[in-house]
């Protein structure tokens, strides 16, 4: 069974702050992804990444990076953190990029303060 | 914009009947579409997709149908039991690239 793991599940830093959000997954997935959750807006694409070392923007990268150095890991950064990047964030991954279905963690609900 | 909406933000079912959940796209290109189950403090889970081949996908008590003249497809469940309780995503995409996702659909299960 497919596992992918968030590093923490609730999370509160304040405005300006760089902070990381670390994706494990142990399936040996080609794709990896980040979105954010918010109430009305459904999930929403920040990046993805198809291979090591690779990243692509997604619908809104503003405000956010992304690291790829292995396979099984991918990390969102908040380069400086601003309170409307208050959300749930979400890491997913997908074994290949035609397969589809892509297979989620738990969340990390991020709070800046 | 958003380019796939479900227009209904919940939906209450007596368990047994049928639960439909809509959803509608506006990007004739969309050629692939998924269906994911979330429940609270939990990361969404896939359930049922179909590709644009096909108008209908059956898998156990769900079914996804497409009408892609309407741009619109459903998620029926039958019978509706009060597990399924969950807010449902619809999700689509061109050629397995981008997802792109709706606002979700809060279902509710009445024992």
């Amino acid at each position: 069974d497919v596992k992918v793991t968030q590093s923490s599940r609730y999370l509160v830093k304040r405005t300006g702050e760089k902070v990381f959000l670390e994706c494990v997954q142990d399936m040996d997935h080609e794709n990896m992804f980040w979105y954010r959750q918010d109430p009305g807006l459904g999930l929403r694409l920040i990046y993805f990444s198809y291979d090591v070392k690779m990243k692509e923007k997604g619908d809104i990268p503003e405000g956010y990076s992304v690291s790829r150095e292995k396979k099984e890991r991918f990390s969102l950064i908040l380069e400086s953190a601003s309170t409307n990047q208050t959300s749930m964030y979400l890491c997913a991954s997908s074994l290949k990029r035609l397969a589809g279905a892509q297979h989620f963690g738990d969340g990390t609900r991020l709070s800046i303060l | 914009d958003q380019q796939v909406k479900q227009n209904s933000p919940s939906l209450s079912v007596q368990e047994g009947r049928i639960s439909i959940l809509n959803c509608d796209y506006t990007n004739s290109m969309f050629d692939y579409f998924l269906w994911y189950k979330k429940y609270p403090a939990e990361g969404p889970t896939f359930l049922i997709s179909i590709s644009s081949i096909k108008d209908k996908n059956e898998d156990g008590r769900f079914t996804v149908f497409l009408n892609k003249s309407a741009k619109h497809l459903s998620l029926h469940i039958v019978p509706s039991q009060p597990g399924d309780s969950a807010v449902y995503f619809c999700a689509a995409s061109v050629a397995g690239n981008q997802f792109y996702f709706g606002t979700g659909t809060s279902l509710t299960v009445i024992p």
